[in-house]
């Protein structure tokens, strides 16, 4: 079983365009992490989420974690092809950090120009 | 700004061959992690360390698999025997856990890639 739901699975968007990732777990979200991943190569860290309702922005990447702590969702605004790769959700589902940590299946972004 | 660092990154080899990976983590970062990734997926944990003390392994991590990390810096994953499908990207990740407090983020390798022939 997918302990991280993402979605969509893929999206293709023209540039300008803002476009949503979701990361849906149905167990309790102690650290959440957003990468980025081009293909062949390793992860990127983007952000990282742990208290309910927060919300982080760097350039335009918005990541935000539901009160609830078991969803979280990357927005990206007036997309560029430099946005262009694979976005996976990573976490802790555990109170002990360093326990299993698992990723979503990811999302294929392509931004055409 | 020395990242992690993995060697080789690409390894080909014929099936019941042993190959063995190696992962240089961020000098600071006490905790590695090894993680296993195909096509379309995304990470598969296998194990990490705290240090030199081998904390957590999946039930993915067979016992062709094993992972050393004998002075807490360099890990080593090594696969016995393999098979056809141990075909796969390995990623290494580091990060560094205070005493008290939350983890730090994990910061990745570019992988080797393993292809059995």
């Amino acid at each position: 079983s997918q302990e991280l739901e993402q979605s969509p699975q893929s999206l293709i968007v023209q540039e300008g365009k803002n476009l949503t990732i979701n990361c849906t777990s149905s167990k309790t979200l102690y650290g959440l992490y957003w990468y980025k991943q081009k293909y062949g190569e390793g992860l990127i860290f983007l952000m990282m989420l742990q208290k309910g309702g927060e919300e982080k922005s760097h350039e335009k990447i918005t990541a935000k974690l539901d009160e609830k702590k078991q969803q979280s969702s990357l927005h990206i605004t007036a997309s560029q092809p430099s946005h262009a790769g694979i976005y996976l959700c990573g976490a802790d589902l555990s109170r002990n950090t360093g326990n299993q940590f698992y990723f979503g299946t990811g999302t294929s972004l392509t931004v055409i120009p | 700004d020395t990242g992690v660092s993995q060697n080789p990154r690409h390894k080909i080899t014929k099936r019941g061959q042993n190959v063995t990976f190696r992962c240089d983590p961020i000098s600071e970062h006490n905790r590695l992690y090894w993680y296993r990734q195909t096509l379309g997926q995304g990470p598969e944990f296998l194990t990490y360390f705290q240090n030199e003390a081998q904390l957590e392994k999946s039930r993915l991590l067979s016992d062709r698999f094993s992972a050393e990390r004998p002075k807490g810096s360099f890990s080593t994953l090594e696969i016995q025997r393999t098979e056809q499908g141990d075909s796969a990207m390995y990623l290494c990740a580091s990060s560094f856990s205070p005493f008290r407090g939350h983890n730090q983020p994990q910061h990745f390798g570019d992988g080797t890639r393993l292809s059995i022939l």
